[in-house]
């Protein structure tokens, strides 16, 4: 089983639609997870960052996490085409050092349809 | 805003040749990555560095290998490209002095082909 898993997509929903994307994992010590947004073309940038278990809002964007069934989830309300784009979920557990490397899933790619 | 930079964007090479990409960051991060980005792949791991001159690997790094002489630089270099490699590198750089978050910051990508 791979550490981290995510639905390979693609995903094409209507503008206005709620976007919900997901990723599972195996290791129980990840405690940092992340999403990360990628246009076509452009190096990931952060969108979403959250520490152990619990939600998260940032204006449209939802992120959740559930550490018992080791399940994380991004929502988009409302969504726009400029949301267009690949997702990528991320996660790693202590940090620093040589721990600092983030386990990555596949990335998702998203098309908002005007 | 932090700034992560790649010398190329685009990049053509012939199998056997000796290939260094180079990044840049400007913001005294500590930590510097290399990935490659293949479509059904994702995002692999080749090295990352957590100092100067330290370098650990990752989880792809048959092929490849790294320098990190000064902390704002951190080189990958491909000693005899293959068309195998012909992919997206991307480099990033991220923050550590003890903070629990560690954001990676993702240069532009050099896309390398390698005939």
């Amino acid at each position: 089983q791979k550490e981290v898993e995510q639905d390979p997509g693609p995903l094409s929903v209507p503008e206005g639609a709620i976007v919900s994307l997901n990723c599972t994992y195996s290791n129980s010590a990840f405690q940092y997870f992340m999403w990360y947004r990628q246009y076509s073309r452009k190096g990931p940038e952060l969108l979403m960052y959250t520490y152990s278990s619990g939600n998260k809002e940032d204006g449209r964007f939802t992120a959740q996490v559930d550490k018992s069934s080791k399940y994380i989830s991004l929502f988009i309300r409302d969504s726009q085409p400029s949301d267009s784009a690949t997702y990528l979920c991320a996660m790693s557990g202590l940090l620093g050092g040589a721990n600092s490397k983030l386990t990555f899933g596949k990335g998702i790619t998203l098309s908002v349809r005007p | 805003d932090v700034k992560v930079t790649q010398s190329s964007r685009y990049l053509v090479k012939r199998t056997g040749e000796k290939v260094f990409l180079e990044c840049v960051q400007d913001m005294d991060h500590e930590n510097m990555f290399w990935y490659r980005q293949d479509p059904g792949l994702g995002l692999r791991l080749i090295y990352f560095s957590y100092d100067v001159k330290m370098k650990e690997k990752g989880d792809i790094p048959e092929g490849y290998s790294v320098s990190r002489e000064k902390k704002e630089r951190f080189s990958l270099i491909l000693e005899s490209a293959s068309t195998n490699q012909t992919s997206m590198y991307l480099c990033a750089s991220s923050l550590w002095a003890g903070k629990s978050t560690d954001t990676q910051y993702f240069g532009p990508g050099t896309r390398l082909t390698v005939l």
